[in-house]
């Protein structure tokens, strides 16, 4: 079974400041991991794939099969990354898992 | 065209009411997706098409019909919702290369409410 589990609802953290959205995964196989991004009133929209290993927008997330993890990471939060963000995982065939999301918000 | 795109935006309709939701794309993609959101919640799959034909179907009930014309369309047919089926339908597509490059683009969604 293909489970994703983030255990933050809300997040609220300060302009500058670090920010780490925790995301955990279960599946037997060989996973792709996603991070999806919706901001208010825009369409869903992936913002990382582990496959791809790149920074977009500052934030980075490593996959880790020890741990079964792929928390997002971001050095210095903006205010306009204030969004709920969605892990997701895809297994062996074209579903795609989403964890229940985190809501990220960076005040001023 | 790098969208993928939703029609209506918005639908009210009765629980005796038949209606259809579109979806539309124009990126070669070979696979979409009916996704049902519900307020503050994830994405929950519904269906999907591979190739034009149903290869996923998430246990939806027989109210919800899904059609693929063609490799640029789909649609899903409503017909005796509930109440409780009132939330966010999402279409989505991705291409089917393999494990790269398979991301999944989503529309932006019809918002449903059944009376």
């Amino acid at each position: 079974a293909q489970r994703v589990t983030q255990p933050e609802k809300l997040l609220s953290v300060f302009k500058g400041a670090p920010v780490e959205l925790k995301c955990n995964y279960s599946y037997s196989g060989s996973p792709e991991l996603f991070w999806y991004v919706q901001y208010s009133r825009q369409r869903l929209q992936l913002l990382l794939r582990h496959i791809s290993r790149e920074s977009i927008k500052g934030f980075t997330a490593d996959l880790n099969k020890g741990e079964t993890s792929f928390h997002l990471k971001k050095p210095f939060a903006q205010e306009e990354d204030s969004a709920m963000y969605y892990c997701a995982l895809r297994g062996g065939s074209e579903k795609l898992v989403f964890g229940k999301g985190t809501k990220l918000t960076v005040n001023p | 065209d790098t969208e993928v795109t939703q029609t209506p935006k918005h639908l009210v309709m009765g629980m005796t009411n038949k209606k259809s939701l579109k979806c539309e794309q124009h990126m070669g993609h070979r696979a979409m997706y009916w996704y049902k959101q519900k307020a503050k919640k994830p994405p929950e799959l519904m269906f999907v098409y591979s190739y034009e034909k149903l290869s996923i179907n998430e246990s939806v009930p027989s109210r919800f019909s899904p059609e693929c014309p063609n490799s640029s369309l789909l649609n899903l047919h409503l017909h005796a919702l509930q109440p409780e089926d009132s939330a966010l339908y999402l279409c989505a597509s991705s291409r089917l290369a393999g494990r790269v490059y398979n991301e999944q683009f989503f529309g932006p969604g019809t918002r449903l409410t059944v009376l």
